[in-house]
Order: structure tokens, then C-alpha cells, then sequence
């Protein structure tokens, strides 16, 4: 079954720190990655996506990811992070065929301490 | 502008109430959904509408029931819910499927800031 993976439940980071979360999905010819971040209280944003083209993705707050294929793994990354970035980060995959299906990852929440 | 929006905020319900949620978009998008969102856990598909039609019910109970009466407007009509169906119900949409008809993988979901509803 396509699934995605984030074994990070929380991460706990200093302010300023680098911090990086991962994501890994089930092997598929095409797939199409999202990072989404929930404030408390709030809906889900858009942080970023890979549908194709560049390995490299920048997103917005200073976030990127890459898509590693052959390790089936879009890790997310930012050199240094705020208290403003405490939330919980979801990846989410969608897999070519014919449909739009988000199959979202549990989730990881990211704690940051000043 | 990406702005997916959602009323009310908060709701407080009896089980036997009717109430509605309501969710509108204004980015043209023709695909709209439904998600329940239980705390820690990441969203769940309820429905999805398709050019205003039902095109897939994640065998959802009948006291859920979605109605979409236009492309901007997506409806959730709750009835007689249980304590276990409180939850934040979140509203998303996307482009919509092509001219050939099929969904389109690579489409993004935009979100609403969700309804936190609680079942008394």
C-alpha cells in the first residue's frame, strides 16, 4: 500500500539551530511531495512542493526540501530556526494514476526552545 | 490569492442538532473536500466534489452529509453526530480535474483555517 513515513514524532531544536525533518514514502514511478505546517489552532499552509524538475525545492519561511529518489526520502530543512516556527509539519504524498489523493505522514512537531 | 474560507470558527452541538459547516473559495478552483481532523493526528478524507458532483465519500456516516450548491460554495450538513465526531473539519480545494476528466496528481490542496467542532 503507498504510505508515507515520518519517524520523528517531535523534534525539539534551539532557536537559531539548523533543524531537519524527515519524510519517506513508498516507491513509486511518479510521486508528488508537500510539506504542510499547522500552527496551533489554525489549518494547513503550503510550505513547499516537488512535482518535477530541480531535486531542490525552496519554500516559504526559509524552508527547503529534496526529493532523493533513490532513497525515497524528501527531508525538510531550515539553517536556523525561530520560535516562530514551532508547529506541526506534515508531509504529504500524491501518486501519479487517476487520482488526487493527499496520503498525508503522522505528523512531527516541531518544538522550538529559546 | 489562495484563501480558502470557513464558517463558523466554533461550533457547539447537542446530538440531536442539525447545524452547517460552510466552506468558500474564490481562486476559480473546481475540486473541493471535506477532511476531519482528530488532535495529533493528521487530516483524514471525508469527501471530494468534483465540477459540483460527489466523485469519492470515504464511506463516511449519513449524519455527515456534504452538499455543494455552486464552485465556490462547499456545505457539510451534521446531524444527529456522536462525542467522537468532534474533531477540526477542515475544507480544501484544488484546480480541478482537466478537460479528459481525470484528477490531476500533481494539483495542490489549499486549506481552510477549519471548524472546531465539539459534540456535547
Amino acid at each position: 500500500a503507498q504510505s508515507v513515513t515520518q519517524l520523528d514524532s517531535q523534534v525539539p531544536v534551539f532557536e537559531e539551530a539548523p533543524v531537519e525533518l524527515r519524510c519517506n514514502y513508498s516507491s513509486s514511478v511518479s510521486v508528488y511531495l508537500f510539506w504542510y505546517v499547522q500552527y496551533p489552532n489554525q489549518g494547513l499552509q503550503l510550505l513547499l512542493k516537488y512535482l518535477s524538475g530541480s531535486t531542490l525545492v525552496k519554500g516559504i519561511n526559509g524552508f527547503e526540501a529534496e526529493f532523493n529518489k533513490s532513497q525515497t526520502s524528501f527531508h525538510l530543512r531550515k539553517p536556523s530556526v525561530h520560535i516562530s516556527d514551532t508547529a506541526e509539519y506534515f508531509c504529504a504524498v500524491t501518486y501519479g494514476g487517476a487520482t488526487n489523493k493527499l496520503i498525508f505522514g503522522t505528523g512531527t512537531l516541531l518544538a522550538v526552545q529559546p | 490569492d489562495t484563501e480558502v474560507t470557513q464558517t463558523p470558527k466554533h461550533l457547539v452541538m447537542g446530538m440531536t442538532n442539525k447545524k452547517s459547516l460552510k466552506c468558500e473559495q474564490h481562486m476559480g478552483h473546481r475540486a473541493m473536500y471535506w477532511y476531519k481532523q482528530k488532535a495529533k493526528k493528521p487530516p483524514e478524507l471525508m469527501f471530494v466534489y468534483s465540477y459540483e458532483k460527489l466523485s469519492i465519500n470515504e464511506s463516511v456516516p449519513s449524519r455527515f452529509s456534504p452538499e455543494c450548491p455552486n464552485s465556490s460554495l462547499l456545505n457539510l450538513h451534521l446531524h444527529a453526530l456522536q462525542p467522537e465526531d468532534s474533531a477540526l473539519y477542515l475544507c480544501a480545494s484544488s484546480q480541478g480535474p482537466g478537460l479528459a476528466g481525470g484528477q490531476i496528481p500533481q494539483e495542490t490542496q489549499y486549506f481552510g483555517p477549519g471548524t472546531r467542532l465539539l459534540v456535547l
